[in-house]
């Protein structure tokens, strides 16, 4: 089974800052017959379900602001927030979905200084 | 548009089962499968198993083996999964969320989410 760990577990910014979340895959979730990595990012907010940021590691989910960018390839992921806005406040998870069992990081609890 | 609308809340007692249900709606249904997801309070996510609404493919975590059935219901566009012999740590949100129609490597990751249904464990 793939572990997915991600850090920090909890990260506080002010707003304007730059915001990074990283997640590591216990294996590689590149799969050579396509080049994609097999790997998605997900924004929570209390009380909702999650909502896709970002697939194929790089991919930007449509309607998804621009200042959100994912990076990374094989087993070192990256999100990127740009420039932090108040509403960004919520967790994300990074979830591979390479091979069953599909898995989640323990997620990152971002919040405004 | 593409929904996923789940069924509403519950509460059970140790021991029992419930089944929860996810109508499809503004696609294809056969054209997907769906994964199960729940969430502990407080807690992150896992991933429970993966249905092809095409061929009726399935995978469930292992975890969850013997107690976890998945189904689809074509002529509803429903999908289903029931949890037996229900335990205090299957307290949680469940969703369905869309997923591929055919196993790896065609998973796609969680475009679309249904609302959550909470089951609550408690004597």
């Amino acid at each position: 089974d793939i572990v997915m760990t991600q850090s920090p577990d909890s990260l506080a910014l002010s707003l304007g800052e730059r915001a990074t979340i990283n997640c590591k895959s216990s294996q590689s979730v590149l799969y050579s017959s396509n080049n994609k990595n097999y790997l998605a990012w997900y924004q929570q907010k209390p009380g909702q379900p999650p909502k896709m940021l970002i697939y194929w590691a790089s991919t930007r989910e449509s309607g998804v602001p621009d200042r959100f960018s994912g990076s990374g390839s094989g087993t070192d992921f990256t999100l990127t927030i740009s420039s932090l806005q108040a509403e960004d406040v919520a967790v994300y998870y990074c979830q591979q979905y390479y091979s069953a069992p599909q898995s989640f990081g323990q997620g990152t609890k971002l919040e405004i200084k | 548009q593409v929904r996923l609308v789940q069924s509403g809340a519950e509460v059970k007692k140790p021991g029992a089962s419930v089944k929860v249900s996810c109508k499809a709606s503004g696609y294809t249904f056969t054209n997907f499968g769906f994964s199960w997801v729940r969430q502990a309070p407080g807690q992150g996510l896992e991933w429970m198993g993966w249905i092809s609404a095409y061929n009726g493919n399935i995978n469930y975590a292992q975890k969850l083996q013997g107690r976890v059935t998945m189904s689809t219901d074509t002529s509803t566009n429903t999908a289903y999964m029931e949890l037996r012999s229900l335990r205090y740590d299957d307290t949680a949100v469940y969703y369905c969320a869309r997923d591929a129609s055919v196993g790896p490597p065609h998973f796609s990751g969680f475009h679309i989410w249904g609302q959550g249904t909470m089951v609550t464990v408690s004597s």
